[in-house]
């Protein structure tokens, strides 16, 4: 079974701009969330889908956004980009809708670069 | 608010002997909780799952303690190799909790040869 796909890898944009990330879970996975990793925040929560709609989210500000799409996929957007944004974002996809009993699989992350 | 402290950045230990990373909690009920390797440039991978009503859990060089009590888990990698070498992350979730997991800063372990 293929794992978690993240596109693209690695992408620079300019203070600003917007930028759209994609992921594509496991196979048979419906829940999909994000993650923003910094080396001063460490890992930390943007929001889960879950059969199309957003189920929870974290303490980012509305600049962050996302969506899924009936096939699981996820994008999530960030606009108006801002240096802080610079980090590693990562897609977790799991099994269950119970989710909190059931393993997150990561992506390789998405690597953004705000300069 | 919640907090988790990993309570090492960094840990360096020899070949052969038994790491121990630790991971607190604070202001926070969890009935689960997680370990997870990460490697540098990549996902953060799933080792083991620790239920509140279970003390400890194995899976084979892996053990891991949960004490609700002193609010801790101890992570241990025993007769650790080079291989070991990465970053560990503990993971706290509750059903209760309206955010979902909530991840520590992780410790970064070295296993020198």
């Amino acid at each position: 079974k293929a794992g978690v796909t993240q596109t693209p890898r690695y992408l620079i944009k300019t203070r600003g701009q917007q930028v759209t990330l994609s992921c594509s879970p496991i196979s048979g996975h419906r829940s999909v969330s994000w993650y923003q990793q910094t080396p001063g925040q460490g890992l930390q929560f943007l929001f889960e889908y879950f059969s199309e709609t957003q189920r929870n989210k974290g303490n980012f500000p509305g600049r962050f956004s996302g969506r899924q799409f009936s096939n699981s996929r996820s994008e999530m957007n960030v606009s108006t980009l801002e240096l802080g944004d610079s980090a590693l974002y990562l897609c977790a996809s799991s099994l269950d809708p119970a989710r909190h009993q059931e393993t997150q699989y990561f992506g390789p992350g998405t690597r953004l670069l705000v300069l | 608010s919640q907090k988790i402290e990993q309570n090492s950045e960094a840990l360096n230990i020899q070949e052969g002997k038994t790491a121990t990373l630790t991971c607190n909690y604070t202001n926070y009920s969890p009935a689960y909780l997680q370990w997870y390797r990460q490697d540098p440039g990549r996902g953060p991978v799933f080792l083991l799952l620790i239920r509140e009503n279970e003390k400890e859990k194995r899976k084979e060089r892996l053990k891991v303690t949960f004490d609700t009590t002193l609010k801790q888990s101890l992570f241990h990698i025993t007769a650790s190799q080079p291989a070991d070498s990465a970053t560990y992350l503990c993971a706290l979730d509750s059903p209760s909790s309206a955010s979902k997991i909530i991840f520590g800063s992780g410790t970064r372990l070295s296993i020198r040869p």
